[in-house]
């Protein structure tokens, strides 16, 4: 089954601290995507990858960075972690083929507290 | 610039009513897809429906179909026969095909069931 598995499902740092949230998947599927979730504000993009070592801002990128190593690896980086970065964070993945609709998949989510 | 918008914050609906759930949707691109998430309070996201630009035809899935209206950029998920278990988040996102897959999300619309 497909399964994308995100590191912890809750976290708690202090401000100022670097702090990695890390996701794998196992489906070989070329593009990742980190997503923080707010209530009333959805679920908006940070930061993608199609492709390892290749990333795209997303819409709200600052104050965080990426990593993408390997394939199956996508981690996001709070470089120096804030309280208005408390959040949900998810991630995704999804395949780039022919048949275009194919959905994503997420992971459980992180629930980041920054103190 | 993509955007999603779902101007539905909260709504009602009675078991075994049909209820609409809108989004719209702003992009300069031709080639496009668009998808309807599900997200009980669980958390996980759950993969509705799929619609891509060039489609002639509303998608359907079981009670899910979607009524797509290209010229007028929306993309309305239409929920036939309401259970009590469709009480959730409804997301409607976008994906565009160039540049890497990215795909953003609209801000969500909760749905409440009522028995």
């Amino acid at each position: 089954d497909v399964k994308v598995t995100q590191s912890s499902r809750y976290l708690v740092k202090r401000t100022g601290e670097k702090v990695f949230l890390e996701c794998v998947q196992d489906m070989d599927h070329e593009n990742m995507f980190w997503y923080r979730q707010d209530p009333g504000l959805g679920l908006r993009l940070i930061y993608f990858s199609y492709d390892v070592k290749m990333k795209e801002k997303g819409d709200i990128p600052e104050g965080y960075s990426v990593s993408r190593e390997k394939k199956e690896r996508f981690s996001l980086i709070l470089e120096s972690a804030s309280t208005n970065q408390t959040s949900m964070y998810l991630c995704a993945s999804s395949p780039t083929s022919t048949t275009s609709n194919q959905p994503q998949h997420f992971g459980d989510g992180t629930r980041l507290s920054i103190l | 610039a993509q955007k999603i918008t779902q101007t539905q914050p909260g709504m009602f609906v009675q078991e075994k009513e049909a209820v609409t759930l809108d989004c719209t949707y702003d992009t300069s691109d031709q080639s496009y897809g668009l998808f309807w998430y599900k997200q009980p309070s669980s958390g996980e996201m759950i993969f509705l429906i799929y619609q891509g630009s060039y489609d002639e035809q509303n998608a359907t899935e079981g009670r899910y179909s979607l009524n797509f209206q290209k010229a007028r950029k929306s993309a309305n998920l239409v929920i036939s026969a309401s259970q009590l278990g469709d009480s959730a988040m409804y997301f409607c996102a976008m994906r565009r095909y160039t540049g890497g897959f990215k795909t953003i999300f609209g801000a969500g619309t909760r749905l409440f069931v009522k028995a």
